[in-house]
């Protein structure tokens, strides 16, 4: 089955550094790679994701990258803000089929310090 | 995105009783419903997969006969702690996805303690 490792554990950044997260997977035929923010006490939600067939996406200050090559795709956040800090999980999938899962990475505590 | 409801938002039992949680899918037909638990500082553990008007699809070492699953619309699933005990103390988590779609949404979870 897909096995997802995920790194840093634990990311500290002061206020507009930037973040980056990175994520391996192994199942060559995953081709869906979601990520989510998960706050305190609450249900994680879904930031961005990518499909395999685009290299990169972005939205405003996040971005995700992928390299199908190497299996391994990455989350950027630029000009953190304290609202930011979170744990960040990503996550790969097969695609197709009523039962196709998400394996997650094990998160990374993110800290933005003001 | 899709927007997920579930109730109750945290419930305290004892030891023993049975404990039902609800997930709506609010604004859309959720072919698809997840169900996980998540320990403290821990990731997601998927529990099972139920697709509407179906038996759902439990992970291995899950106990199908302790942890009840009803998917019975396309806008609602149930999850039943039967006899619980402290261990079963966790964050149970609903996710939908639909038919067809990719993309998979959260509720926002139901902590239990189970005393």
């Amino acid at each position: 089955g897909e096995n997802v490792e995920q790194h840093p554990s634990t990311l500290s950044v002061q206020e507009g550094d930037s973040a980056v997260i990175k994520c391996t997977y192994s199942d060559s035929a995953s081709n869906y790679f979601p990520w989510y923010k998960q706050e305190l006490g609450k249900g994680p939600q879904l930031i961005i994701d990518i499909r395999s067939n685009v290299g990169e996406k972005k939205d405003q200050r996040i971005a995700v990258t992928l390299n199908k090559t190497a299996k391994h795709f990455s989350l950027h956040i630029t000009e953190t803000q304290p609202e930011d800090s979170a744990v960040y999980f990503c996550a790969a999938s097969r695609s197709g089929g009523s039962n196709y899962k998400l394996t997650f990475g094990k998160g990374t505590l993110l800290t933005v310090n003001p | 995105g899709a927007v997920v409801s579930q109730h109750p938002s945290w419930v305290i039992c004892k030891s023993g009783t049975s404990v039902k949680i609800e997930c709506r899918s609010l604004d859309f037909q959720a072919t698809t419903m997840f169900w996980y638990r998540q320990f403290p500082k821990q990731s997601l553990m998927l529990m099972a997969t139920s697709n509407e008007g179906s038996k759902a699809t439990y992970e291995q070492g899950v106990e199908k006969d302790k942890f009840l699953i009803n998917h019975a619309s396309l806008t609602l699933s149930t999850l039943t702690v039967t006899s619980a005990h402290p261990e079963d103390s966790s964050f149970y988590i609903c996710s939908v996805r639909t038919s067809g779609g990719t993309a998979q949404y959260f509720g926002p979870g139901t902590r239990l303690l189970v005393l």
